[in-house]
């Protein structure tokens, strides 16, 4: 079945640093990439559709300067958070599409001291 | 999308049949029912999905009622492994990004 890699599975940085976390897609291509938050005990919350090739479409309230994609391939899209804060703190999860729906990749555990 | 409501939680006993019904009554004639779950501290996992047909995988059972207006995951034998959050998502099939609702919590308990 689909395969979707997220790295780093758990980072830790300082305040003011930017951190890339990279979604690949294995055994497929996909041309549609999403990004998702999640803070503890609450659901998933989309964050930006990576489009390969053109700029991500960012859902209301998330700072496309704060957090930048990139979705240079058709197996790679990254988010960079950018001058990271304590608040930017939480699980970053990313999925990709194929002819079967969606597939999630394993989450970042994002901690910003 | 559709929205869907859910129960906050429910519990199951190891070996028995859970049964996690979702509504969905807003429901388009061209949007499907998907279901995944996710396990504490991980990625969402594709359960099953349909359109008007039951459907049954390796994993579970998907039963729409007729008018389609709700519909039920069945897991015939959970196991402990099998508590998680389910989250039932009502979209059009393929490109659509996928919006999550709160999800039921899954206790399965031995």
């Amino acid at each position: 079945g689909a395969v979707v890699s997220q790295h780093p599975s758990r980072v830790i940085c300082k305040s003011g640093t930017s951190v890339k976390i990279e979604c690949r897609s294995l055994d497929f291509q996909a041309t549609t990439m999403f990004w998702y938050r999640q803070f503890p005990k609450k659901s998933l919350m989309l964050m930006a559709t990576s489009n390969e090739g053109s700029k991500a479409t960012y859902e209301q309230g998330v700072e496309k300067d704060k957090f930048l994609i990139n979705h240079a391939s058709l197996t790679l899209s990254t988010l960079t958070v950018t001058s990271a804060h304590p608040e930017d703190s939480s699980f970053y999860i990313c999925s990709a599409g194929d002819n079967y729906g969606y597939t999630f990749g394993s989450g970042t555990r994002l901690t910003v001291v | 999308d559709a929205k869907t409501t859910q129960p906050t939680s429910m519990d199951c006993a190891e070996g028995r049949a859970a049964n996690l019904p979702c509504n969905h009554s807003t429901i388009s004639g061209n949007e499907y029912v998907y279901w995944y779950r996710q396990i504490h501290s991980q990625g969402p996992q594709y359960i099953i999905h349909g359109l008007k047909n039951n459907e049954t995988n390796e994993m579970a059972s998907l039963i729409i009622t007729e008018d389609r207006k709700s519909s039920t995951l069945i897991l015939p034998h959970a196991t402990l492994r099998d508590t998680a959050v389910y989250y039932c998502i009502v979209r059009v099939q393929y490109g659509n990004k996928l919006v999550f609702g709160a999800g039921t919590i899954l206790r399965v308990k031995s």
